[in-house]
């Protein structure tokens, strides 16, 4: 059963602050993705990585970074949080098909 | 750029009755179209997709459709159950090294008991 974990359930910072979110899956797969989901606007793609060090830019990538150092943990990094990142944030990691599983989302406040 | 439109918002059904989520996309060179469901508070989950080489795929009571001249897919959901109940995403992806991934807006669905 493939299980991906984020770090953090809940989170709030402060405008400014440097903010790191951590994903990890333990099925080997090389592809993994963030996402960010707000009401009315679906699941919009940040960032995805297909392997190690190896990283593509999705629809918002602005005000973002990622790291892939290890296969099993893909990170997502907001250098200066906004106000307008307050959003849910969600990691996949998908198989060799592209069927991707879901993190159980991380709920970011910047205040 | 590159976009996934889907219709409609929210659908309210019939428990037994039948429902039918479209979308459209961009990108021609899209080759995998997943759907997910994600219920309330809970994760989005994989629940049926269908390849670029296939025009049709079924399992058990949901189905979807590709017609790929007109860049359009649909899922159907026959004989409705309350817990159908969710949210619903459609997504479509292709292979650039690794799975550009455009989802759309998503579908809320009721089912009435």
């Amino acid at each position: 059963d493939v299980k991906v974990t984020q770090s953090s359930r809940y989170l709030v910072k402060r405008t400014g602050e440097k903010v790191f979110l951590e994903c990890v899956q333990d099925m080997d797969h090389e592809n993994m993705f963030w996402y960010r989901q707000d009401p009315g606007l679906g699941l919009r793609l940040i960032y995805f990585s297909y392997d190690v060090k190896m990283k593509e830019k999705g629809d918002i990538p602005e005000g973002y970074s990622v790291s892939r150092e290890k296969k099993e943990r893909f990170s997502l990094i907001l250098e200066s949080a906004s106000t307008n990142q307050t959003s849910m944030y969600l990691c996949a990691s998908a198989t060799a098909r592209n069927e991707q599983f879901f993190g159980p989302g991380t709920r970011l406040t910047v205040l | 750029g590159e976009n996934v439109e889907q219709h409609p918002s929210t659908l309210s059904v019939q428990e037994g009755d039948s429902a039918v989520i479209k979308c459209t996309y961009s990108d021609s060179a899209s080759n995998y179209f997943p759907w997910y469901k994600q219920e309330l508070g809970k994760r989005p989950q994989l629940i049926i997709d269908i390849r670029s080489n296939v025009g049709e795929k079924k399992d058990q009571r949901i189905a979807v459709t590709l017609n790929k001249t007109a860049k359009h897919f649909s899922l159907h959901i026959t004989e409705t159950q309350p817990e159908d109940s969710a949210v619903y995403f459609c997504a479509a992806s292709k292979n650039t090294g690794g799975f550009k991934t455009i989802f759309g807006a998503g579908t809320r669905l009721f089912v009435k008991a």
